[in-house]
């Protein structure tokens, strides 16, 4: 089966650079699409497409890809950006749709 | 603005099928452009892909789950169904239903995503 991966947790303090990698062998073909999940909230979708940006979401908030790795980045991460990150995408085949395992955001 | 709202039993027992209702409003879950779909998280763990449909019947399972699965949908009553058979404590989650966007070969994600409904299997 398809894995996506990525790190447990990161910790940055209040205005510095956040960046959650999310590794996986079809991201050279796939899109990878980023979510936010705050505590006892639904997710809410913060990237798509890699690198693109929902109405509402804030423009410190980016995404890139480059090979099999998908990055999601804060710049100048805030207190309210601690939550639970999560990257999505699909196998070569576009039938296996899966998470990653999720990142806990720690700003502090 | 779309909004989605699951409903159902909030505890089964073992054994038994777990059923959920996603109510859609301000779309229609006929519409020939989404899928619509399913995604739990147990209690503390990540996310994960249940299955989604497109109207008027055309499903896609997850393939770990595939023989317990049957996701339905209603026009009437604009809403679609989830139903789990033969649950266990494992299928103990929060469960999700969302707008699944999919264009085949090129784009593939949920949004936006109900407030998600905490089901129990115990007995």
């Amino acid at each position: 089966s398809y894995e996506l991966t990525q790190p447990p947790s990161v910790s940055v303090s209040p205005g510095q650079t956040a960046r959650i990698t999310c590794s996986g062998d079809a991201l050279p073909r796939k899109h990878a699409f980023w979510y936010q999940q705050k505590s006892g909230q639904a997710p809410v979708l913060v990237i798509y497409e890699d690198s693109k940006r929902p109405s509402g979401i804030p423009e410190r908030f980016s995404g890139s890809s480059s090979g099999t790795m998908a990055t999601f980045t804060i710049s100048g991460a805030q207190v309210e950006d601690e939550a639970d990150y999560y990257c999505y995408s699909t196998d070569r085949t576009g039938k296996h749709r899966v998470f990653g395992g999720g990142t806990k955001l720690t700003v502090l | 603005q779309l909004q989605l709202q699951e409903s159902g039993p909030g505890l089964v027992k073992p054994s038994e099928t777990l059923s959920l209702t996603c109510t859609v409003s301000g779309d229609s879950v006929s519409s020939s452009s989404y899928y619509w779909g399913w995604i739990r998280q147990p209690p503390g763990k990540g996310l994960e892909w249940i299955g989604s449909i497109f109207y008027p019947g055309s499903t896609d399972y997850n393939s770990s789950l595939k023989s317990r699965v049957t996701i339905s949908v209603d026009t009437s009553k604009n809403h679609f169904s989830l139903n789990l058979s033969s649950v266990t404590a494992a299928d103990t989650a929060v469960y999700y239903c969302a707008r699944h966007w999919v264009v085949p070969g090129a784009i593939d994600w949920f949004d936006p995503w109900g407030q998600g409904i905490l089901v129990t299997v115990s007995s």
